[in-house]
């Protein structure tokens, strides 16, 4: 079955680069997602990438994608006192032609150092 | 824009009563999904709608837990009785379409505790 796997926790010093990494099993994923989530709130998007590109900027973040080894890795540049949250890794599988739901991993915990 | 709303945003209640949480998606996403979030399972898809008919609901833990989409604006998803283990915090989101270029956006969640 489709299994997502993140490192539970990070921790990093205000003004350095966060670097969160995630596998991913499903082969057929085309789509990949990365999902922010503070306290007590819902699931705000940040980007998401293609399966057929190898990397995707916007801004603070960066996105890279090993297809060969299903590895997916986000980049925050300059880390801030605001990032502070859970970040969520997601693919979203296919089958039959339709969309299915997405399939999370459980989440790392960004801590930042002041 | 208004996003994805849900009620209420904390409920409380005894194990064995009827529980009724409310969704509201983004106006003009065909697509709904139904999440929970425990600490030991993570974030689990329950069920999802295209234009209010149920396509998938094999992650509904049980006959417990029923879904409706009455129309193109609001969604319900019901736990009769409530369990202790039901206690989690439910997600409600939306997509424009089936495409992955067309991500899910979430609401704000509704916390649920079964005393």
């Amino acid at each position: 079955g489709e299994d997502v796997e993140q490192s539970l926790f990070l921790s990093v010093r205000e003004g350095d680069s966060s670097v969160i990494n995630c596998t991913y099993t499903d082969s057929s994923s085309t789509y990949l997602y990365w999902y922010k989530q503070e306290p007590g709130a819902g699931l705000q998007l940040l980007t998401y990438i293609f399966s057929n590109m190898d990397m995707k900027q916007d801004q603070r973040l960066t996105v890279l994608l090993n297809k060969k080894d299903k590895h997916l890795s986000l980049r925050i540049a300059d880390t801030q006192t605001g990032d502070s949250a859970i970040y969520f890794c997601a693919e979203r599988g296919y089958s039959g032609g339709g969309a299915d739901g997405l399939t999370f991993g459980k989440g790392t915990h960004l801590i930042i150092q002041p | 824009d208004a996003g994805v709303i849900q009620s209420p945003r904390h409920e409380v209640t005894e194990m064995g009563q009827e529980v009724t949480l409310r969704c509201k998606p983004i106006s003009g996403h065909d697509y709904l999904f139904w999440y929970r979030q425990t600490m030991m399972r993570g974030l689990e898809l329950l069920i999802y709608f295209n234009n209010n008919v149920p396509i998938d609901d094999s992650g509904m833990p049980e006959d417990r837990f029923s879904a409706k989409m009455p129309n193109a604006s609001f969604s319900t998803l019901k736990i009769q009785p409530s369990e202790p283990r039901d206690s989690a915090v439910y997600f409600c989101a939306s997509s424009p379409g089936p495409s992955g270029n067309q991500p899910q956006h979430f609401g704000d969640g509704t916390r649920l505790s079964i005393l």
